[in-house]
């Protein structure tokens, strides 16, 4: 089954603080990891994709098959963080893209 | 360049009532997706297309109906609204499954069923 759990729907920081949001999945074949972002009164785009391993924004994500876990870090939170953050898995057996169910970040001055 | 354009932006219906939610990209994307968006649920899945002519299931098919007969246009129809169908709904596309390719999106529709 392709299943993505993000098991936060809130999470609060304060500016200046690190941010982990959590992602794990299952998927039986070789998966693709993305992480998409929505903030206010724009549209869903996306935010890194693991096979880039890329730092967007300051972001990080790591995907670790042995965890199936794929966390989306930044050491330094900013104001302008504050958004949804979507996980979303793919992979190369299937035309599927599914999503986790979000986190709020906020992150206060 | 529009990318994903999704028409209207709001609707409101009765229980009972039937529309189409309209998705055209001018990208000449083959994989087009429909998702809905509830509070607390994150995306679902609804139906998504491949290709002109060819649709499949997503994780929330039920209740809803779609066609592909270009590469521009993805349609999702609702035959008999109900309460349950109150969300916001994204489309949207992408080239191919290619590795790590990723997805544009609409702006959404707002949908009310009372």
């Amino acid at each position: 089954a392709q299943r993505v759990t993000q098991p936060e729907k809130l999470l609060s920081v304060f500016k200046g603080a690190p941010v982990e949001l959590k992602c794990n999945y299952s998927y039986s074949g070789s998966p693709e990891l993305f992480w998409y972002v929505q903030y206010s009164r724009q549209r869903l785009q996306l935010l890194l994709r693991h096979i880039s391993r890329e730092s967007i924004k300051g972001f990080t994500a790591d995907l670790n098959k042995g965890e199936t876990s794929f966390h989306l870090k930044k050491p330094f939170a900013q104001e302008e963080d504050s958004a949804m953050y979507y996980c979303a898995l793919s992979g190369r057996n299937t035309d599927k893209l599914i999503f986790g169910t979000g986190t709020r970040l906020q992150v206060f001055p | 360049n529009a990318g994903v354009t999704q028409t209207p932006k709001f609707r409101i219906l009765k229980i009972g009532q039937s529309m189409t939610l309209q998705c055209t990209q001018d990208m000449n994307h083959n994989y087009m997706y429909w998702y809905r968006q509830d509070p607390g649920m994150g995306l679902k899945l609804i139906y998504y297309s491949v290709g002109a002519g060819i649709t499949d299931k997503g994780e929330v098919p039920n209740g809803y109906n779609v066609s592909r007969s270009t590469t521009e246009d993805f349609p999702l129809r609702l035959e008999l609204a109900a309460p349950s169908q109150t969300s916001v709904y994204f489309c949207a596309s992408r080239w191919d499954r290619a590795y790590n390719e990723k997805l544009f999106f609409g702006s959404g529709t707002q949908l009310s069923v009372l």
